[in-house]
């Protein structure tokens, strides 16, 4: 199946700083990636989906300009979370898939746990 | 709105039968997924739904009705890996995943 590495897996940062999370699709390239993040015991809420070469799209409630994403290929998007505070600390993941083009399963990576003191 | 419904939690024995429902009211309807997360990892894929009846595949099955707006997926032979959050989630219109909460299962002897 389909592969997707995000890096880092763990992070822990002080509070103000920036932290970049990279989303990778090893063996295949997709044209839309999705982040998500997800409190302990409480389901997945997606951030934003952002489709390569374009802004992109936040979900209500979500700031752009604290949650930057780049979504500069076919096989790499990143998330960038500027000036952290400790309630930003959760369990973010990424997801692949070229959904409406014949692959609508989205492939997730591993997720990277952040944590902001 | 959009809505994904599915039990909270339930709990079966280890080598016996269960099965998790989820009925859903969507807008527009691409398909619906079944995931598996372990605590503290990402969501797996299980299974894709996008006409009516049963897809099997091993231990798992689920099932579609786009009728009902509704969906189960059955584990047989349950083992105590399969200790796991299942997630319902359904693709819209716009090809966007709509998430249920989750149906925490415990798996005892």
């Amino acid at each position: 199946g389909a592969v997707v590495s995000q890096h880092p897996s763990r992070v822990i940062c002080k509070s103000g700083t920036s932290v970049k999370i990279e989303c990778r699709s090893l063996d295949f390239q997709a044209t839309t990636m999705f982040w998500y993040r997800q409190f302990p015991k409480k389901s997945l809420m997606l951030m934003a989906t952002s489709n390569e070469g374009s802004k992109a799209t936040y979900e209500q409630g979500v700031e752009k300009d604290k949650f930057l994403i780049n979504h500069a290929s076919l096989t790499l998007s990143t998330l960038t979370v500027t000036s952290a505070h400790p309630e930003d600390s959760s369990f973010y993941i990424c997801s692949a898939g070229s959904p409406g083009q014949g692959a609508n399963e989205q492939f997730f990576g591993p997720g990277t746990r952040l944590t902001v003191l | 709105g959009q809505n994904i419904d599915q039990p909270t939690e339930m709990t079966a024995t280890e080598g016996a039968i269960v099965q998790i429902n989820c009925t859903y009211q969507t807008s527009g309807f691409n398909g619906l997924f079944w995931y598996q997360q372990h605590a503290g990892e990402a969501p797996t894929f299980l299974s894709y739904n996008v006409l009516d009846g049963l897809e099997e595949k091993g231990r798992f099955s689920s099932f579609l009705s786009r009728s009902k707006g509704y969906s189960y997926l059955l584990l047989k032979e349950l083992q105590m890996k399969d200790s796991a959050s299942y997630l319902c989630a359904v693709l819209d219109s716009n090809y966007q995943l709509i998430w249920g909460a989750g149906t925490k299962l415990i798996i005892k002897p």
